[in-house]
């Protein structure tokens, strides 16, 4: 069985600073797909990022950056020069390779983004 | 432009009645599709993968007698709360997820706020 863990329930940065959001993750499976939303409070679900395990480069996608350690089981999500539009929820999930839960995601409880001006 | 939209956004309903939930996929056909349901700062968790032509799958622990799902066409699937309750009051989202392998394309919906009086 699949699990997602974010030991962070909320988080505080100042603003044009980076922060690291913490995500492990624990599975048997070889095939796996990690993956970082965004939740503002809206509700709506925003993709920053993705990481296949297979990936031997650590994603990118403009201020996000995922930090995949395999051995240990990780995948935190760095934002660098934080916005006040990035205070939000944000949640790591991961992504079954195929079989009866194809494409489903398993989420981590979240943490809580607030970035101070 | 949004490629799934969920109906309605938001809905008031009383306790006993039953609501009903859609998810439309706009852009492109979707054999399968999934339910998350949210407590207010709390994770997404999967109630149903719903199938075109077929049963949903429910999850551990889900009613399938009270979350009835119907997912008529390859871009329609429905969420009926059957004599809902207070405790069903929750952020209902849909997501349809791409087809092969772990592509990281998976569209959510904008989610339903159900509050049941």
């Amino acid at each position: 069985a699949q699990k997602i863990t974010q030991t962070q329930p909320g988080m505080f940065v100042q603003e044009k600073e980076a922060v690291t959001l913490d995500c492990t993750y624990d599975t048997s499976d070889q095939s796996y797909g990690l993956f970082w939303y965004k939740q503002p409070s809206s509700g709506e679900m925003i993709f920053l990022i993705y990481q296949g395990s297979y990936d031997e480069q650590n994603a990118t996608e403009g201020r996000y950056s995922l930090n995949f350690q395999k051995a240990r089981k990780s995948a935190n999500l760095v934002i660098s020069a934080s916005q006040l539009g990035d205070s939000a929820m944000y949640f790591c999930a991961m992504r079954e390779a195929g079989g009866t839960s194809y494409g489903k995601l398993t989420f981590g409880q979240g943490t809580i983004l607030t970035v101070h001006p | 432009g949004a490629v799934v939209s969920q109906h309605p956004s938001r809905v008031i309903c009383k306790s006993g009645t039953s609501v009903k939930i859609e998810c439309r996929s706009l852009d492109f056909q979707a054999t399968t599709m999934f339910w998350y349901r949210q407590f207010p700062k709390q994770s997404l968790m999967l109630m149903a993968t719903s199938n075109e032509g077929s049963k949903a799958t429910y999850e551990q622990g889900v009613e399938k007698d009270k979350f009835l799902i119907n997912h008529a066409s390859l871009t329609l699937s429905t969420l009926t709360v059957t004599s809902a309750h207070p405790e069903d009051s929750s952020f209902y989202i849909c997501s349809v997820p791409t087809a092969g392998g772990l592509s990281y394309e998976q569209y959510f919906g904008p989610g339903t706020r159900l509050t049941v009086t």
